[in-house]
């Protein structure tokens, strides 16, 4: 199976920070990264699929980039609405996979 | 689109359990539909797919053989058959339909998940 690491695994930051987490996949995975966020007692909602495209609805200083093997996924200013776990998941290979996820904490 | 998941509760090991999706809002037998779970305080652990043939399924290392997805196209309902459960399997279960059309691949969207707890 497809190794999806995330990190870091817990972030602390404060509103207004700029943040960056990664997700490295142990094969090469083109694009087909996606980014999830959820918040505590919810179901996950996506935020960034195809490695950069936005989906519709989420704010714009959400981004993503990369791709083979290195992705990122930024948020440009963290409002306090931010702070959730986010992971990672490829759909290149089945069965798909997703990262540990990382705990974006005040 | 609404996706209602059912059919969690306490369960013994060695027990089986079947958990249901009823969707709305869409045309259900266009679209693939997934299993997704979540032990208590870990990660996302991807369970099954299950694509709008109603025919073509796969499954996750860890669940393959104990596991079955299905659909009734015509009810709009998921299901998943969890067989011989054990204390590993105890997780919220959310079922989550995959993105359509021309799109890469993702979950859009997602049932609030049914907790299923096995334990004697």
């Amino acid at each position: 199976d497809i190794q999806m690491t995330q990190s870091p695994s817990s972030l602390s930051a404060s509103v207004g920070d700029r943040v960056t987490i990664t997700c490295r996949a142990s094969q090469g995975i083109s694009t087909y990264l996606n980014w999830y966020q959820q918040k505590p007692g919810k179901a996950p909602n996506i935020l960034i699929y195809g490695a950069s495209s936005l989906q519709s609805g989420v704010p714009s200083r959400f981004s993503g980039s990369g791709s083979g093997t290195d992705f990122t996924l930024t948020i440009g200013s963290l409002q306090p609405e931010d702070f959730a776990t986010y992971f990672c998941q490829q759909t290149y290979y089945t069965p798909r996979t997703f990262g540990q996820g990382t705990k974006l904490e005040i | 689109v609404h996706l209602v998941e059912s059919g969690g509760g306490v369960v013994q090991p060695g027990r089986s359990l079947r958990l249901s999706c009823a969707a709305s809002g869409f045309n259900f037998r266009s679209y693939a539909l997934h299993w997704v779970r979540q032990a208590p305080g870990k990660g996302l652990e991807w369970v099954a797919v299950i694509w709008s043939d109603a025919i073509t399924t796969y499954y996750g290392d860890s669940v393959r053989g104990r596991l079955t997805i299905s659909r009734d196209n015509p009810k709009n309902m998921l299901y998943l058959q969890i067989n011989n459960l054990r204390a590993d399997d105890t997780a919220v279960y959310y079922c989550a339909r995959e993105s359509g059309g021309a799109v890469p691949e993702h979950l859009d969207y997602w049932g609030q998940g049914t907790l299923v707890t096995v334990s004697s």
